[in-house]
């Protein structure tokens, strides 16, 4: 099974501030192919499902606003928020489609200062 | 407006059965696999069981394999899960999930259905 890695498991920042957040997987995501990276990024607000941001490491999903951005490629990944705004609290969950079984991380947590 | 609605959850005894289901509208379901994941209470997500379109492709997570059934009905519009044998640490909230046209994330999800395992 491919194993994704999130890191910090929880991050607190004031309203403005720049975010990072860190998945890595076992293996590399990156399918030779066609040249995607099969990784995707939820958002899950308190008392909400999951909702998709981020496709294929760095497609932002229509309507998702353009401080949300995906990078890196193979095994490491990064959600980047250039400036946080409050209704941005929620868990944050990378996965893996490469191969089943689909994989999650385990979560990182923004708190809003 | 993509709409997926789960339902069949509730409180159930350790080793009994439950059947959820996920009635989808506002988009063509027989053209898209779907999914159930899974949620514990504070926890993560684990991904249960994908179904492909016309129901050729079916996988499992190891955790319930050969206690859990996902099938579906696309004259109905509704996916369901099965499920057998069940034990407590299948308490969760259950999420049906459709998957993106021929790719394998996850684009919609329901509101979820909460299952409890106790005696």
């Amino acid at each position: 099974d491919i194993v994704m890695t999130q890191t910090p498991s929880s991050q607190a920042v004031s309203a403005g501030e720049k975010v990072t957040m860190s998945c890595k997987s076992s293996q590399s995501l990156l399918y030779s192919e066609n040249k995607k990276n099969y990784l995707a990024w939820y958002q899950q607000k308190p008392g909400q499902s999951p909702k998709l941001l981020i496709s294929w490491a760095s497609t932002r999903e229509s309507g998702v606003p353009d401080r949300f951005i995906g990078s890196g490629s193979g095994t490491d990944f990064t959600l980047t928020i250039s400036s946080v705004q409050a209704e941005d609290l929620a868990v944050y969950y990378c996965e893996q489609y490469y191969d089943t079984p689909l994989t999650f991380g385990s979560g990182t947590k923004l708190e809003i200062k | 407006e993509v709409q997926l609605v789960e339902s069949g959850g509730g409180l159930v005894q350790p080793g009994r059965s439950l059947k959820l289901s996920c009635v989808a509208s506002g988009f063509t379901f027989s053209n898209y696999g779907m999914n159930w994941i899974r949620q514990a209470p504070g926890k993560g997500l684990e991904w249960v069981a994908y179904i492909s379109s016309g129901s050729s492709y079916i996988y499992y997570a190891e955790t319930v394999k050969g206690r859990f059934t996902i099938s579906r009905d696309n004259a109905k519009n509704t996916l369901y899960l099965q499920m057998t044998s069940l034990r407590s640490e299948d308490t969760a909230l259950y999420y049906c999930a459709r998957h993106g046209h021929n790719t394998y994330y996850f684009d919609y999800w329901g509101q979820g259905v909460m299952v409890t395992v106790s005696s």
